[in-house]
């Protein structure tokens, strides 16, 4: 099946502890978006890439890292320093990155740090 | 300043009545592309329709509608026939293109609907 896979859908950490989510796509979709959520929140963009090794800072990179080695795959590291990492995390992307293309997303990682 | 603003944190409507999702923008660029998304209660962003800045009708998708006031710079959601389905938050979004080296798609806070039987 053509999509987008987010994985785990639930994950639990410990304070202090680095995790790493995963998003992989057979879309074959050149530009890839993490975004964080939070309620009454919206969306907000923590890191995009638009081609394999290379990506951006979003509004709210701070306490994450990313690395885009394969088309198909996009991972997300919380790392210590991220404050409050506990959120919904949704990865998207979009067959070109373009003004008038939507993003397709997948189902989410709803991360909880204890 | 807020790129996307929707001003209506929660609505509610009838079964089968129609209803609006404001919302409005704010960008410089002459181009620029408006999206509306579903997202229910299991958390998946579901894509709804799609408003370009050179479009000269207002886009339509089944029983969505966007009416798009470009001087007024708003791009509000029609639902008509609202079904107990239809039951969500909705985002409204925007890609500007920035000199073509920055597409982000930037989201309001959302609007969460109610459809009562």
């Amino acid at each position: 099946d053509g999509g987008i896979t987010q994985s785990p859908k639930y994950l639990f950490r410990k304070e202090g502890q680095n995790v790493t989510l995963s998003c992989e796509q057979n879309l074959n979709h050149d530009a890839m978006y993490w975004y964080r959520q939070d309620p009454g929140q919206g969306l907000r963009l923590i890191y995009y890439s638009q081609i394999v090794n290379d990506f951006q800072k979003g509004d709210i990179a701070e306490g994450y890292s990313v690395s885009r080695e394969k088309k198909e795959s996009f991972p997300l590291t919380v790392t210590s320093a991220q404050k409050n990492p506990t959120a919904f995390y949704l990865c998207a992307t979009s067959a070109i990155p373009d003004f008038n293309t939507e993003a397709f997303f997948g189902q989410g990682t709803r991360l909880t740090v204890v | 300043a807020q790129k996307i603003t929707q001003t209506q944190p929660g609505m509610f409507v009838q079964e089968k009545e129609a209803v609006t999702l404001d919302c409005t923008y704010d960008t410089s660029d002459p181009s620029y592309g408006l999206f509306w998304y579903k997202q229910p209660s299991s958390g998946e962003m579901i894509f709804l329709i799609y408003q370009g800045s050179y479009d000269q009708q207002n886009a339509t998708e089944g029983r969505y509608s966007l009416n798009f006031q470009k001087a007024r710079k708003s791009a509000n959601l029609v639902i008509s026939a609202s079904q107990l389905g239809d039951s969500a938050m909705y985002f409204c979004a925007m890609r500007e293109d920035s000199g073509g080296s920055n597409y982000k798609l930037t989201f309001g806070k959302g609007t969460l609907l109610t459809v009562n039987p």
